[in-house]
């Protein structure tokens, strides 16, 4: 059974710095994997998508990593801004045709 | 373009009693997809639809139900609400495959607490 993992669950940066969030998974059979957003009281919005045959994707400020043969991602933010405050959610593609199986997420917060 | 839509966005129910989350969305999109998410948890899949007409189970179906008569509506019922129930509601959806190809496009969820 597919399981992710994120660490670490809580994160705090002082704004300017770059920072790396973590996702692991136990089975490499993925189709993809995607790294959405979370802000309180409101829904994911998703932020990038690696198809399993890509290695990386980028997208503004962000930039995420997919190593599938040792089951881990990496999400890169580079110049935290306050703005960047949320809880990141790595997900992965790959069991039945509907499901994404999520990790609990990681809640970065960016301090002024 | 409002996207995905849920009503209603807080709800308190009773053990027992029983009532529909609402989800609609404009974007003409054939996968539709319900989540739970408890608190400090992942989110689950209770049910998805793959187009009007077509519904499957996730991996926590129990206690729910759903219909697709249209492309736009995608509800979740909830019969007998259990405390278990307790949790934050998600809707979604993609076009035009699944999540092993496609972003999904969430709703802002709805609160229920079952008490």
């Amino acid at each position: 059974k597919q399981e992710v993992t994120q660490i670490p669950a809580a994160l705090s940066v002082p704004e300017g710095e770059n920072l790396v969030l973590n996702c692991s998974f136990t089975d490499s059979a993925i189709y993809n994997l995607q790294w959405f957003r979370q802000d309180p009281g409101k829904g994911l919005t998703s932020l990038l998508l690696i198809q399993s045959s890509q290695r990386e994707q980028t997208s503004g400020r962000l930039n995420a990593s997919l190593d599938k043969s040792s089951g881990r991602s990496t999400l890169y933010i580079a110049a935290s801004q306050p703005g960047d405050s949320a809880t990141y959610l790595c997900a992965v593609g790959g069991g039945s045709q509907g499901n994404l199986i999520f990790g609990k997420g990681t809640k970065l917060s960016v301090k002024p | 373009n409002a996207g995905v839509t849920q009503t209603p966005k807080f709800r308190i129910l009773k053990i027992g009693q029983s009532m529909t989350l609402q989800c609609t969305q404009d974007m003409n999109h054939n996968y539709m997809y319900w989540y739970r998410q408890d608190p400090g948890m992942g989110l689950k899949l209770i049910y998805y639809s793959v187009g009007a007409g077509i519904t499957d189970k996730g991996e926590v179906p129990n206690g729910y139900n759903v219909s697709r008569s249209t492309t736009e509506d995608f509800p979740l019922r909830l019969e007998l609400a259990a405390p278990s129930q307790t949790s934050v509601y998600f809707c979604a959806s993609s076009y035009p495959a699944g999540p092993n190809d496609e972003k999904l496009f969430f709703g802002s969820g709805t609160q229920l607490s079952v008490l």
